[in-house]
């Protein structure tokens, strides 16, 4: 059972535009959200990441929104540029001491120059 | 740098053989966790180890498994039990009981069937 499903899978955007990347997840245990942006051949490296108790974080370019009573939350990139190109995951830890993560599918957002 | 350490980088099995991953990390972490990558797919779950000589099955430990001798060692054997065994293969550690720390990854090995 996929516990965290994420949309859309596949995204592209012009230099310049805002990506949106949205996630929603079922189980009101976990307690951590981060999004891990992952290249071709690469491990997955974090990105940004929230706690429940905030409504939205900002890093630079990068925003996350969360809403913890629709259990969604989702990540925006402002003037997304063609090194951001790349695949993106949310995902989601639950609070149990194995601190496991739950990801989303994936979406791979392509930059147009 | 601390980080973590994949070898190889790619890997070629035969039927019937088995293969090991190598996992390695200096960011003296507690926990190291197995994730396998398909295309299209999030990273799943294989096997987790919070301490030295323990580890648990994630969600798809079969033809599967692992050992954890050294804190900073956690190598992953690919059975001939695993009926298809082609993916890229993650590890990725943290330190245990720490909140908002994000697990560190590798750079993966990609596993193919020859």
């Amino acid at each position: 059972q996929q516990q965290v499903k994420q949309s859309p899978q596949s995204l592209i955007v012009q230099k310049g535009g805002i990506s949106i990347i949205n996630c929603a997840y079922e189980n009101t245990a976990f307690d951590y959200f981060p999004w891990y942006q992952q290249f071709p051949g690469k491990g997955p490296a974090l990105l940004i990441a929230i706690r429940p108790d905030v409504s939205e974080k900002k890093e630079g370019r990068f925003t996350i929104s969360f809403n913890k009573s629709a259990k969604q939350f989702s990540l925006h990139i402002m003037d997304s540029q063609p090194g951001d190109s790349a695949t993106y995951f949310c995902a989601a830890r639950g609070s149990g001491s194995a601190r496991q993560l739950t990801f989303g599918s994936g979406t791979q957002l392509t930059v147009l120059p | 740098d601390g980080g973590i350490t994949q070898s190889p980088k790619y890997l070629f099995r035969k039927e019937g053989q088995n293969v090991t991953l190598s996992c390695e990390q200096n960011l003296n972490h507690d926990a190291m966790y197995w994730y396998r990558q398909d295309p299209g797919q999030g990273l799943r779950l294989i096997y987790y180890s919070q301490i030295v000589n323990d580890f648990q099955k994630g969600d798809i430990a079969e033809g599967y498994s692992v050992s954890r001798e050294k804190k900073e060692s956690f190598p992953l054997t690919v059975t001939s039990a695993q009926k298809n065994p082609t993916a890229f293969y993650l590890c990725a550690s943290i330190l245990s009981g720490t909140s908002n720390q994000p697990q560190h990854f590798g750079d993966g090995t990609r596993l193919s069937i020859l």
